[in-house]
């Protein structure tokens, strides 16, 4: 394992409720991701935080609302998504976002939007 | 703008035989570059990285890449395949000294290593 936790590892919702995914790294590292994947296509990144701090957003939909109450923790509120966002989300963290540093992906959590 | 193309969605190899998995990359300056392999009901998960100086790099579980500047390749090899190889492979890159620019992935490509 990678030290980078998510749950849940399954979710399903429908378009109106509202749900949150959790992500947690025991790797002491200062910066995190959530990542979306889409059969045959790119990771795409959604959000980036650095010691705490949101230093990217990817034009994602405000229904998702990420959160990062501290340095080992993000967490991506899930609000009146639709059908389209059914994915595998992942999360990631790297020492830092130096261009050089490997990033540590979880598991995952499957999405589905009924 | 960063871009990587891995142009194969499928690599079937027979075990033991060798096994390459072909990426490309555009960048704007000079660049790092990362594979992973991410397999079923996993997330992704490092297997290198280029970031200067021996063009060969040597990663986990025997794969190997070649940087190729003159080509803008990147490409991952192993010399003797295995059946548990086969997963879905990633190529990545980001621009040196790129600041806030993020890491940009390939679609990846599937391999199957058959028995």
């Amino acid at each position: 394992e990678t030290g980078v936790t998510q749950t849940p590892r399954h979710l399903v919702m429908g378009m109106t409720n509202k749900k949150s995914l959790k992500c947690e790294q025991h790797l002491g590292h200062n910066a995190m991701y959530w990542y979306k994947q889409s059969a045959k296509k790119p990771l795409e990144l959604m959000f980036v935080y650095s010691l705490e701090e949101r230093v990217e957003n990817n034009s994602v939909p405000s229904r998702f609302s990420p959160e990062c109450p501290n340095s080992s923790h993000l967490f991506l509120h899930l609000h009146t998504l639709q059908p389209e966002d059914s994915a595998l989300y992942l999360c990631a963290s790297s020492p830092g976002r130096d261009t050089y540093n490997e990033q540590f992906f979880g598991p995952g959590t499957r999405l589905t939007v009924l | 703008a960063q871009s990587v193309a891995q142009p194969e969605d499928q690599v079937n190899v027979a075990e033991g035989n060798p096994l390459t998995v072909k990426c490309t990359y555009s960048v704007s300056g000079n660049p790092y570059l990362f594979w992973y392999v991410q397999y079923p009901n996993r997330g992704l998960q490092f297997l290198l990285k280029y970031i200067t100086g021996d063009n060969l790099v040597k990663g986990s579980y025997g794969f190997e890449a070649e940087f190729n500047k003159s080509q803008t390749s990147f490409h991952l090899k192993k010399p003797s395949a295995l059946v548990s190889d086969s997963a879905l492979y990633f190529c990545a890159v980001r621009t040196r000294n790129s600041g806030n620019t993020p890491l940009v992935f390939g679609k990846g490509t599937r391999l199957s290593v058959i028995a």
